[in-house]
């Protein structure tokens, strides 16, 4: 089935620190990609995509560039900030006739950046 | 503009008890999703609306769950005979398509937050 892995948590960093989160999907078809972000006391919300193999997605900072070979969507950033503390979901959404839209997310991966 | 809103926030139930729970997706959006967040899991897919088509009900977990849409806007998840297992946050989410492609992101609301006690 179609499925997605990402590291467990929480992961904690100081603020400059480098950032890496795994995320390895498994999908029939061709997905896309896609990492969104809850921040404390608010919904969640898209962070990046990428809907084919090589392209990089990136915002705020942070980027993830899907490798179809891997099977992989990492989000990095290479100086993390405090404001940047939230719980991070990797998702996939399959693109081929009838898809309908669904995103099927990972468990989420929880951030705490100290000062 | 306005977000996604979802009320109530927090909804705490006894085991056995009937609850509703009602979203309001942005002004215009045509999909409609309802998603669960159990703690330590991660968001589980429920149901689908799109338009006027028959929604996509290929996630709910047993047939104490339902949902409607009305009218192509407002939609009501209700939760029959509800069971401690049901506690969760429940997300619902809306998007100007169908898909999920370039111009077409899901924006969530803040979620109600279940308890059955």
């Amino acid at each position: 089935g179609n499925s997605v892995t990402q590291m467990e948590g929480p992961v904690t960093l100081s603020e400059e620190a480098f950032l890496t989160i795994n995320c390895t999907y498994t999908a029939t078809g061709y997905p896309s990609l896609f990492w969104y972000v809850q921040y404390p006391g608010e919904g969640l919300q898209l962070l990046l995509k990428a809907t084919k193999a090589d392209d990089k997605g990136s915002n705020k900072g942070f980027e993830a560039t899907y490798r179809k070979e891997t099977t992989s969507f990492h989000l990095e950033k290479g100086s993390v900030q405090v404001s940047d503390s939230a719980v991070y979901f990797c998702a996939l959404t399959l693109n081929y006739g009838g898809s309908q839209g669904n995103l099927i997310f990972g468990k989420g991966t929880k951030l705490s950046v100290k000062p | 503009g306005a977000g996604v809103s979802q009320s109530p926030s927090n909804k705490v139930t006894e085991k056995g008890k009937d609850v509703e729970l009602r979203c309001d997706p942005i002004s215009g959006h045509t999909a409609l999703y309802w998603y669960r967040q159990s703690l330590g899991q991660g968001l589980e897919f429920l149901i689908y609306f799109q338009g006027n088509s028959a929604p996509d009900k290929s996630g709910l977990p047993s047939d104490r769950f339902s949902a409607e849409r009305t009218g192509g806007s407002v939609s009501t998840l209700t939760i029959q005979r509800t069971q401690q297992e049901d506690s969760a946050v429940y997300l619902c989410a809306s998007s100007p398509t169908r898909g999920t492609g370039d111009n077409s992101p899901l924006h969530f609301g803040n979620g109600t937050r279940l308890t059955v006690t």
